[in-house]
Parts: structure tokens; C-alpha cells; sequence
């Protein structure tokens, strides 16, 4: 199986601030990583697919870079409803795993 | 547009039973239909997918015990898991699985709301 690191497991950060969050992967992936947003006891929302494309819909303060084994999740200026829990995914090979998460709350 | 639904307890050693009904996709040959689960404090782990002509993946921690099928003239998929212990609590997400193009990535566009599960007796 694939594994997926990601980091950090929580942040606290400002309304305001830029922020990265970063997925390793245990082999080269090339590009096939996507991000999601999960709000608790709603539905997981896509937010970047294949690494940099963003999903229609989303604000594009949220961006996408990487290829191979390292990748992140940028938000250039939080907004108070981005203070949720980020999660990345690779699609490379199955099983399709995924990053343990990243808790996003306000400073 | 996705709406899972069964069973909220389910028994141990019994088998948990969910349906995912799908509404406003046509189950073309280019989906995808995976199942994933988050368990009480922990992350999402994706559990298998199964494709339009029924092939499947299943995650190997769980292969032994699942299933999954799909019925296109219901427009339902769905998953058993056997022999359920109380670590298979969780709730329970179906998603739609595609790719931009031919031999892109597959990424998860659409999510059910999930069902919650509780094994317990």
C-alpha cells in the first residue's frame, strides 16, 4: 500500500493568514493526489484534483502543487469557513489511501 | 444526489448491510462508486469502489469481508461487511469516482451526507 503523509496534524492560524499543508507519499505518485475538506457530519467536498485542479466551485485562494512524492495545499488567505479538517488522497494504486488529516482551527 | 442508508446497529460477528442511492447520474462506463468509512476519531479510509461492469477493489485490511455490487436498473450500489466487531463503527460515505479524461487520475466529485454506524449488542 501506498502511504500518505501528511502534515501538520493541526494548525491553529488567523483569519488572514496563508497556510501549507504537505502530503509525502511512499512511492512516486506523479500527480495523482487530490484534497478534500470534510466538515464534521457533512459530506467530504472535493477541493483540487490531480494535484493542481481546482474543482469547480472552489475559491481559488486554495491551490495545489507537487508531483512524485511531496505535494501541498495552499490557502493564500483564510476565511472563517476554511477552519475545517483537510485530508489528501492518492488515486495512483489501489488501496486508495488516504492522509491522516489536517485539523485547521482560529488561533 | 448520493444517499446512503441501513441499518444503524448492527450486531458483532453479524453482517453490516448499506445502500447507496444514486440519483441525477446516468452510471455511465466512466464511474466509479467507492465506499469510505471514518471511524470515531480517526480519518477517512477508503474501503473499496466498484466499477460499471461490477469489477471491484477492495482495501486488503478489509477484502476478506466485504462486498460490494451494483444494480444500475435501481441506481444503487451497495456493501456488506461480515463478521463486524464494535472497530467497525463509523460513519459510512458513498462516493462517485471519475477522471478528467481518459487515463487521468480518478478523483471523488460526490459524496453521500454518510450513515452512521454502531456495532453493538
Amino acid at each position: 500500500d501506498i502511504q500518505m503523509t501528511q502534515s501538520p496534524s493541526s494548525l491553529s492560524a488567523s483569519v488572514g493568514d496563508r497556510i501549507t499543508i504537505t502530503c509525502r507519499a511512499s512511492q512516486s505518485i506523479s500527480t495523482y493526489v487530490n484534497w478534500y475538506q470534510h466538515k464534521p457530519g457533512k459530506a467530504p467536498k472535493l477541493l483540487l484534483y490531480a494535484a493542481t485542479n481546482l474543482e469547480g466551485g472552489v475559491p481559488s485562494r486554495f491551490s495545489g502543487s507537487g508531483s512524485g512524492t511531496e505535494f501541498t495545499l495552499t490557502i493564500s488567505s483564510l476565511q472563517r469557513e476554511d477552519f475545517e479538517t483537510y485530508y489528501c488522497q492518492q488515486t495512483f494504486s489501489t488501496p486508495y489511501t488516504f492522509g491522516q488529516g489536517t485539523k485547521l482551527d482560529i488561533k | 444526489q448520493l444517499q446512503e442508508s441501513g441499518p444503524g446497529l448492527v450486531k458483532p460477528s453479524g453482517t453490516l448491510s448499506l445502500t447507496c442511492a444514486v440519483s441525477s447520474f446516468s452510471f455511465s462506463s466512466k464511474e466509479w462508486w467507492s465506499w469510505v468509512r471514518q471511524r470515531p476519531g480517526k480519518g477517512l479510509e477508503w474501503i473499496g469502489q466498484i466499477g460499471p461492469s461490477g469489477s471491484s477493489n477492495y482495501n486488503p485490511s478489509l477484502r476478506s469481508r466485504v462486498t460490494m455490487s451494483i444494480d444500475k436498473s435501481k441506481k444503487q450500489i451497495s456493501l456488506n461487511l461480515s463478521s463486524v466487531t464494535a472497530a467497525d463503527t463509523a460513519i459510512f460515505y458513498c462516493a462517485r469516482g471519475r477522471r478528467a479524461a481518459t487515463g487521468d487520475p480518478l478523483f471523488l466529485d460526490y459524496w453521500g451526507q454518510g450513515t452512521v454506524v454502531t456495532v453493538s449488542s
